[in-house]
């Protein structure tokens, strides 16, 4: 069965450049989703298709794909970006998800 | 705008039944895949299944097949996934989300606990 592996935690400083990255071989052929999700609040998309970016989602967020490995860019990143990303894979027949990574802004 | 709201926290026992429901809003409701998700601590995100309200079509994650039923109610936009009869590791958090070729709209979650 496939799996997607995300790193558990990854920090940035204000402004900089976060990168999370999401492996697994299922996106060989297939295209990565990517969530935010805060305590208590509804997840949030972010990205669909690799790099495509859902309407009011703000340009920071980007979205790429290398062989079996895809990678959410947040590029200037504000405190109020911490949260956790997931990556996963989503059809009307299956849907699989990463571990998620834990973003600190400090 | 594109709502999904679902039902709020439930305490149940074991053996009990429960259905928990996920109201719609802002699009038509027949023409987009409502999907049904399990978060845990110990195994993360889970998918388990998803119903298209249009024609009823059903699938499920075979972990979870007979274990759980979704279903739908056309006439209030609402989507419902139901437990016959709960076990403690039904406890979880439930989300709901709408999934689309370009992007999918998530619910708050549902927080169900199964304690005795």
């Amino acid at each position: 069965s496939y799996e997607l592996t995300q790193p558990s935690s990854v920090s940035v400083s204000p402004g900089q450049t976060a990168r999370i990255t999401c492996s697994g071989d299922i996106f060989g052929k297939n295209f990565a989703r990517w969530f935010r999700q805060k305590p208590g609040q509804a997840p949030v998309m972010l990205i669909y298709r690799d790099s495509e970016r859902p309407s009011g989602i703000p340009e920071r967020f980007s979205g790429s794909s290398s062989g079996t490995t895809v990678t959410l860019t947040i590029s200037g990143a504000q405190a109020e970006d911490e949260g956790d990303y997931y990556c996963y894979f989503a059809t009307d027949k299956n849907w699989l998800f990463g571990g998620g990574t834990r973003l600190t802004v400090l | 705008e594109v709502q999904l709201v679902q039902s709020g926290a439930v305490v149940k026992k074991p053996g009990e039944s429960l259905k928990i429901s996920c109201e719609t809003s802002g699009y038509i409701f027949t023409t987009y895949w409502i999907a049904w998700v399990r978060q845990t601590p110990a195994k993360g995100l889970e998918w388990i299944g998803i119903f298209y309200p249009g024609d009823s079509d059903t699938r499920y994650n075979p972990s979870f097949q007979g274990q759980v039923t979704l279903s739908a109610d056309k006439s209030t936009s609402t989507a419902y996934l139901q437990w016959n009869s709960l076990r403690a590791s039904d406890s979880a958090k439930y989300y709901c989300a709408r999934h689309g070729a370009v992007g999918d709209h998530w619910g708050q979650g549902t927080p169900v606990t199964v304690s005795s």
